[in-house]
């Protein structure tokens, strides 16, 4: 798996957009972007993969640059309910590493009513 | 369709004692994680099973263990208690093998006194 940073928090004001950036320079070219995030106590929830192209669902979109190095994770309209740690993954689809996945710190987006 | 179900929920015991922990996958998936979760060390891998047989282990002494029925159901035992197994222990489900796509349970918090 690539090593992934993120900042360790970030606060964004409901209703507004939140933008999770992180940093996979040395991602290789098999290698997708993860998302998950975590809410206090809960298990983590995937929100989105992506490999080269920008991708969008019901939940966040993920813009990912054009050399890959880094990507977004963006919330558009954040709720106080999207207050959670947030993680990204850089790693195969399939048959990645034989250590599981590998959630690092991940960033804690607080949301502030 | 029914999400992944851990049991129990919360769990006290006293040092020494075993545990065994349960987990049913969503339907159609045949891989089934374990990742244990402290304050100190965040998410650490245990180890994955899929048809049966695991296929990838994390870096736990011999004390945790598992094993996966022909449902996909599986279960993970921790043996010999000590204090510093307090944790929350999650369940992860995938289609197959080492798949970074993944669907966490609600977890089961388990506390050692």
């Amino acid at each position: 798996d690539a090593k992934t940073t993120q900042p360790p928090s970030m606060d964004c004001a409901e209703g507004r957009a939140a933008n999770l950036p992180c940093n996979h320079s040395t991602i290789s070219g098999n290698e997708y972007v993860y998302w998950y995030r975590q809410i206090h106590s809960q298990g983590p929830q995937y929100i989105i993969h992506g490999l080269k192209n920008n991708e969008t669902n019901e939940m966040a979109s993920l813009i990912i640059t054009e050399d890959r190095k880094s990507s977004t994770l963006i919330l558009p309209h954040a709720t106080l309910r999207d207050t959670a740690v947030y993680y990204c993954i850089a790693r195969r689809r399939s048959g990645g590493g034989a250590d599981g996945l590998t959630f690092g710190k991940g960033t804690h987006l607080i949301i502030q009513p | 369709k029914a999400g992944v179900t851990q049991t129990p929920r919360y769990l006290i015991k006293t040092r020494g004692q075993q545990v065994t922990l349960s987990c049913s996958p969503i339907s159609g998936h045949r891989s089934v994680s374990w990742y244990q979760q402290t304050p100190g060390q965040g998410l650490q891998f245990l180890f994955e099973y899929f048809s049966e047989t695991q296929r990838n282990k994390g870096n736990f002494p011999g004390r945790f263990s598992g094993r996966q029925f022909s449902n996909s159901r599986s279960e993970m035992n921790v043996s010999t208690l000590e204090l510093g197994d307090s944790a929350l222990y999650l369940c992860a489900s995938s289609l197959g093998w080492a798949n970074t796509e993944a669907f966490f349970g609600q977890g089961t918090r388990l506390t050692v006194v």
